[in-house]
């Protein structure tokens, strides 16, 4: 079966130090791979999303950039945090060409900025 | 612009019935999610409709009109578990998904 993983679960870090999410999938290989952030009372914002090996679209301009090294790993990073990078982060797969393309999510990262 | 609406809060008892609306405006569509998001956690899929029509899977049904740009969630039979987040989403002419904020549901016994 299918398995996403995703860490860390929290971190709080200071204003202007970098930042790495690492998200990895198991059980299936060639997947869609998402970036989404997640802000109190707000839709899902989709960050970045990658069909392939060093392929990434970035959806918003901004201080992150994302990354995939390997076949179902998908890094989240910046060099310098800002006070807007808070928030809940998480990562997800599509099977690709699915008809239906529902998401599968990791557990989600709790990133604070101080 | 795109956009998705969906009520930002509701309140039901357990054991009752409740109907979560979604309304949406978007550049195409091409099929509408309903997700699950318990406090903290990460959201899980729980229903996808393309045609008109409802849906049934249990105790969860969720419903669909293109012409109007409607969707709605059903939920029967509340259990206190069933206290959540539902998010409703849009996948639109690129296939781009497109969120509600998310209806907060509240069960009391």
């Amino acid at each position: 079966s299918q398995t996403i993983h995703q860490w860390p679960a929290t971190l709080v870090q200071p204003v202007g130090s970098p930042l790495s999410l690492e998200c990895t999938v198991e059980g299936t290989s060639n997947p869609n791979l998402y970036w989404y952030r997640q802000a109190a009372g707000r839709g899902l914002q989709l960050l970045f999303y990658s069909v392939g090996i060093g392929q990434i679209s970035s959806e918003v301009p901004q201080n992150l950039s994302a990354s995939r090294p390997q076949d179902r790993q998908f890094i989240l990073s910046s060099k310098k945090l800002l006070l807007s990078d808070s928030g809940f982060y998480l990562c997800a797969w599509s099977t690709f060409g699915a008809d239906t393309g529902e998401l599968f999510f990791g557990e989600g990262s709790r990133l604070t900025v101080l | 612009g795109q956009n998705i609406d969906q009520p930002t809060e509701m309140t039901a008892t357990e054991g009752a019935i409740v109907q979560i609306n979604c309304t949406y405006q978007t550049s195409g569509f091409n099929g509408l999610f309903w997700y699950q998001q318990h406090a903290g956690e990460a959201p899980t899929f729980l229903s996808y409709n393309v045609l008109d029509g409802l849906e049934e899977k249990g105790r969860f049904s969720s419903f669909l009109s293109r012409s109007k740009g409607y969707s709605y969630l059903l939920l029967k039979e509340l259990q206190m578990k069933d206290s959540a987040s539902y998010l409703c989403a849009v996948k639109d002419s690129n296939y781009q998904l497109i969120w509600g904020a998310g209806t907060k549901l509240i069960i009391k016994p």
